[in-house]
């Protein structure tokens, strides 16, 4: 059984970097089946696509979010890390991260249904 | 604003059928493949539809999904008040070279 659980400080102040790590069991960050996202949702609000890795070093990031955003994989630990920079009250969201079947087409490949989440982490912009 | 367009609300009685749309344009639900995801109340998301109409194991056979054009639409069947929850379409936008959500349908069953 596959399971992500999300894990980091649930208040990070204005101007900070918030880092969050996924922890990864009953799978591999190492598989080339899939990706490894993060998502995030305002309280009250939709889901936002923050971006993903994938184990061949690959990278896509939300266009609103790219300049801040670094997603990262440690295959020793099987974890992969969100880090957002430079963070106001607007960041404040659940963080979800979560495992994205990979789709190719006879031209490229791109992310598909996100098909394991975790339970998600409510991270708070505040001083 | 969302890039896919979802109405904020649906509703119908227990036993009845309901249909969620999702609109988008060519970039996106027109050339790539639509899922559907169920968020009950403070908890994350689930898949209940991939690939524009299939269904991953354990999800009830009450869900069903489709795609025409640049449109998909999620069904739901006899209803129950168990399915009262907020549903999501997404997809790949190959223009924005993104991920891509609905804004999200509150369905109540009444």
């Amino acid at each position: 059984q596959v399971q992500l659980q999300e894990s980091g400080p649930g208040l990070v102040k204005p101007s900070e970097t918030l880092s969050l790590t996924c922890t990864v069991s009953g799978d591999s960050v190492s598989s080339a089946t899939y990706y490894w996202s993060w998502i995030r949702q305002p309280p009250g609000k939709e889901l936002e696509w923050i971006g993903y890795f994938y184990y061949s070093g690959s990278t896509n990031y939300n266009p609103s979010l790219k300049s801040r955003v670094t997603i990262s994989v440690d295959t020793s630990k099987n974890q992969f890390s969100l880090k957002l920079t430079s963070v106001t009250a607007a960041d404040t969201a659940v963080y979800y991260c979560a495992r994205v079947k990979r789709y190719c087409s006879s031209i490229s490949c791109y992310p598909n249904a996100l098909d394991i989440w975790g339970q998600g982490t409510m991270v708070t912009v505040s001083s | 604003q969302s890039v896919l367009t979802q109405p904020p609300s649906v509703s119908a009685a227990p036993g009845q059928k309901v249909t969620i749309s999702c609109s988008g344009s060519s970039s996106n639900i027109g050339n790539n493949y639509v899922s559907w995801y169920q968020q009950l109340p403070g908890t994350a998301p689930k898949l209940l539809i991939y690939d524009n109409n299939k269904r991953p194991s354990g999800i009830s056979d009450r869900f069903s999904g489709s795609k025409s054009g640049t449109s998909a639409t999620l069904g739901i069947t006899g209803l129950q008040t168990g399915d009262e929850a907020d549903y999501y379409c997404g997809t790949w936008d190959s223009s924005l070279s993104a991920k891509v959500f609905g804004g999200g349908t509150k369905l109540t069953v009444l």
